[in-house]
This record gives structure tokens, sequence and C-alpha cells, in this order.
């Protein structure tokens, strides 16, 4: 069964700093990527997505991801945070019939001045 | 275009009360889903539907049940709340054509006390 793993559950950066969250996967074949952010109170947005192709993937609000298959792992990385980068970040796998998705835990950002 | 909707936003029940949590769409997707966040534990699904008149089991659909009657609309019920359904509770949609890329709705905070 598909299962995705987000090995930190808090980090803090400095507003400026570089980020890197991490996550890795399970899954047999191809995997259907995505990243979430959820800011506090709100739903889920949709920050990027892998198919296929090109394993370095632009996402919105300057994020970006890189699929790297001999780790298994699809980390979300942005250069320069902003303090309104701070939110809760999801990575999902795709799962089977009906376009269902398997999420992680998840990693909660905080963003010092 | 509203996207998904969820009604209500907040609610607060007492052990053994009933209640629909009612989700809606104007995207015209054919999937739909609830999910339940629980801290530490990322989404997990409740129940599915990939078309009018059809449901599926998620990861945890024990204490739900859930209906679709109509393209639009999807419908998660709690026959007899208990405290651990305390939870925030996530509708999304899902075009069947995009495989996978689900939209969200703002959440449900259910309090059962």
């Amino acid at each position: 069964a598909q299962s995705v793993t987000q090995p930190d559950i808090h980090i803090t950066v400095s507003e400026g700093a570089s980020l890197e969250l991490r996550c890795n996967y399970s899954y047999g074949a191809t995997p259907y990527l995505f990243w979430y952010v959820q800011s506090p109170g709100q739903g889920l947005q949709l920050l990027l997505k892998y198919f296929s192709g090109d394993t370095l993937v632009q996402g919105i609000k300057g994020f970006e991801a890189e699929f790297k298959r001999s780790q298994s792992s699809f980390n979300l990385r942005k250069p320069s945070v902003h303090w309104s980068d701070a939110a809760e970040y999801f990575c999902a796998v795709g799962a089977g019939y009906g376009n269902k998705l398997v999420f992680g835990a998840g990693t909660i950002l905080r963003v010092k001045s | 275009n509203a996207g998904v909707t969820q009604t209500p936003k907040f609610r607060v029940l007492k052990t053994g009360q009933s209640m629909t949590l009612l989700c809606a769409q104007d995207m015209n997707h054919e999937y739909m889903y609830w999910y339940r966040q629980d801290p530490g534990m990322g989404l997990r699904l409740i129940h599915y539907s990939v078309g009018e008149g059809t449901t599926a089991k998620g990861e945890v659909p024990d204490g739900y049940n859930v209906s679709r009657l109509k393209k639009q609309n999807f419908l998660l019920g709690l026959e007899s709340a208990a405290p651990s359904q305390t939870s925030v509770y996530f509708c999304a949609s899902s075009p069947a054509e995009i495989l996978h890329e689900q939209y969200f709705g703002p959440g449900t905070r259910l309090t059962v006390t």
C-alpha cells in the first residue's frame, strides 16, 4: 500500500533563509506526487505536482520540488522564505482508482524574523 | 466560481447526537471525498465517490455514512456522534481526467462533547 513519511513535524527557519521540507513515499510504480499548503484555519492549496518527465518541478509562491526515484523522495524547497510562508505543508501520493490521495502527517513551518 | 464549499463551518454536538455535513462543488467534478484531519496524523480518507449515486469506503469509515444524490453535492453523516469524532473535516473534489489532483473546501470544525 502507498504511504508517505514526512520526518519533520516542526521546522523553524529565519526569514530570508532557504527551506527544505522532506518527503519520502512508498509506491511500486511511478508515483503521482503532490505538495499542499494549509494556512491556519484554511483549506489545502495545491503548491505543485509531479506526474512524469522533468524531475524538478516548479510551483506557486516560489516553491519547487525534486523527485528522486532512487531515494523515494520528493523534497520541497524554497530559496528564501517569507514570513507569509508559515503554514503546515503536506506531501501526498496518488493512491489508486478514484484519484485518491494518501497524505503524510504534515510539517509545520515557523518563520522567525 | 465558488469551488468547493462546506456547510457548516463550525459545530458542537453532544455525544449521541446526529448531524450532516454538506459539501458542494461547482466545477462539475466527477469525484468527491471526505477527509478528517487530526493533529499529527495528516488527512485520512473517510469515504469517497466516483460519481453520482456511488460511494465507497476510505481508510477510516466507521461511524460515518455518505450520500451523493446529485453530482455537485456530497453529504457526510454522523448518526451517533462520539468524542473520537472531534476533528476538522475537509471535503475535496477531483476531475476524472486529471489524475489525483484534488481541490479542497475550507473545512468544518466539529467538536463532540
